[in-house]
């Protein structure tokens, strides 16, 4: 099955950017999601279809897909960035073919 | 702007079955060309898709729980559920239901609030 690595923490101080990082196989012919959840809420999606973003989502939340590495990328950012991003794609050649990351802390210092 | 709520029994017993439904609402038809589907979080730990059921009713099932996981669709209700047979304490979880988009490359772009359920006697 597809497998998709993200470091387990990231680490930021207010004001600074933030880059996690998603990799996988052959990321180049596939669109990378990005899901935000804080503690005790449901996710929800912040970046699709490797740099798009939902509506009320701000314009800090961007993303890039190069290679065998997906990246999202916060800017400027701010203590309610704190929480668990996880990335996903669409593999179609998986039985169950969500298959999502398993997740990285982004902590605010 | 579709809504979708968790709804069942908060504690199971162990060898039981789990049984979950969403009901989603607000102007949304479960009949639409969507994937509904079942993610659960065990407690500290990251998602874990359980499955999907598209609106004409073929599903993908997570091949590590395929031999106990029902997904069904009542489009009478506009609902649709999960049925997880046989759980163990490694059952216990936040299980949430979401729409996902079914063009190009689908993500969950709607998610209900969760619902803990725990495994014990």
């Amino acid at each position: 099955s597809y497998v998709l690595t993200q470091p387990p923490s990231v680490s930021v101080a207010p004001g600074q950017t933030a880059r996690i990082t998603c990799g996988g196989n052959n990321f180049g012919s596939k669109s990378v999601h990005w899901y935000q959840q804080k503690p005790g809420q449901a996710p929800v999606l912040v970046v699709y279809d490797d740099n798009d973003r939902p509506s009320g989502i701000p314009e800090r939340f961007s993303g890039s897909n190069s290679g065998n590495t997906a990246t999202l990328t916060i800017s400027r950012v701010e203590a309610g960035d704190e929480a668990d991003y996880y990335c996903q794609v669409w593999d179609s050649s998986s039985d169950l073919p969500w298959v999502f990351g398993g997740g990285t802390k982004l902590t605010v210092l | 702007q579709v809504q979708l709520k968790e709804s069942g029994p908060g504690l199971v017993k162990p060898s039981e079955t789990l049984s979950l439904t969403c009901t989603v609402s607000g102007g949304s038809s479960i009949s639409s060309a969507y994937y509904w589907g079942w993610i659960r979080q065990p407690p500290g730990k990251g998602l874990e898709c359980i499955g999907s059921i598209y609106f004409s009713g073929s599903t993908f099932y997570n091949p590590s729980l395929k031999s106990r996981v029902t997904i069904s669709i009542d489009m009478s209700k506009n609902q649709f559920s999960l049925k997880l047979s046989s759980v163990t304490a490694a059952d216990t979880a936040v299980y949430y239901c979401a729409r996902s988009e079914a063009a190009g490359s689908p993500y969950f772009g709607s998610w209900g609030h969760g619902m803990l359920v725990t495994v014990a006697s």
